[in-house]
């Protein structure tokens, strides 16, 4: 069974810039959540769909968006980059919504560099 | 709100057994997992616990007391690949990791 993917793997943008990244979970599963991975704060979470519902999200702004579409696939996108954006955004599926307890699949996460 | 503790750095010598505490505060409890995530790679599940008590698997242990909020990760035998960050989290929250360096 294939994992997590998502794409592209590593993007470079310059202040103001948008970003849309991509994730296709594991086969099966319905739930995807999106984190951001900073050294300085860790994983924060973003928000979690299931079956294209954004079911939580996390506290950023709202330049930070996402949908998620019929087959599962998710995109989340950055509006007017800010620096401070830089950082592995990782995308992770499960077969239920998190909230409802389920291990969690990481895909190998898209590193974002704004400059 | 939802928050978790956890230890930044440590450090063990191969062979050894070492603990990895962590403390949350949660507004429900859904459960708690540790993730293991090796420098440059995603994060991969380790165990899940729910009920109070230890869960073993192979080499590695996970306790929890919900009435303490507290939880441990015990790794036994240590070696060499298990140098990596070990995450603790509820759903959807999760601690900012303890990295964790095997030495020889």
């Amino acid at each position: 069974k294939a994992g997590v993917t998502q794409t592209p793997r590593y993007l470079i943008k310059t202040r103001g810039q948008q970003v849309t990244l991509s994730c296709s979970p594991i086969s099966g599963h319905r739930s995807v959540s999106w984190y951001q991975q900073t050294p300085g704060q860790g994983l924060q979470f973003l928000f979690e769909y299931f079956s294209e519902t954004q079911r939580n999200k996390g506290n950023f702004p709202g330049r930070f968006s996402g949908r998620q579409f019929s087959n599962s696939r998710s995109e989340m996108n950055v509006s007017t980059l800010e620096l401070g954006d830089s950082a592995l955004y990782l995308c992770a599926s499960s077969f239920v919504a998190v909230s409802s307890y389920n291990e969690q699949f990481f895909g190998p996460g898209t590193r974002l560099t704004v400059l | 709100g939802q928050n978790i503790d956890q230890p930044t750095e440590m450090t063990a010598t191969e062979g050894a057994i070492v603990q990895i505490n962590c403390t949350y505060q949660t507004s429900g409890f859904n459960g708690l997992f540790w993730y293991q995530q090796h420098a440059g790679e995603a994060p991969t599940f380790l165990s899940y616990n729910v009920l109070d008590g230890l869960e073993e698997k192979g080499r590695f242990s996970s306790f929890l007391s919900r009435s303490k909020g507290y939880s441990y990760l015990l790794l036994k035998e240590l070696q060499m690949k298990d140098s990596a960050s070990y995450l603790c989290a509820v759903p959807l929250v999760f601690g900012k990791g303890t990295r964790l360096s095997v030495i020889a």
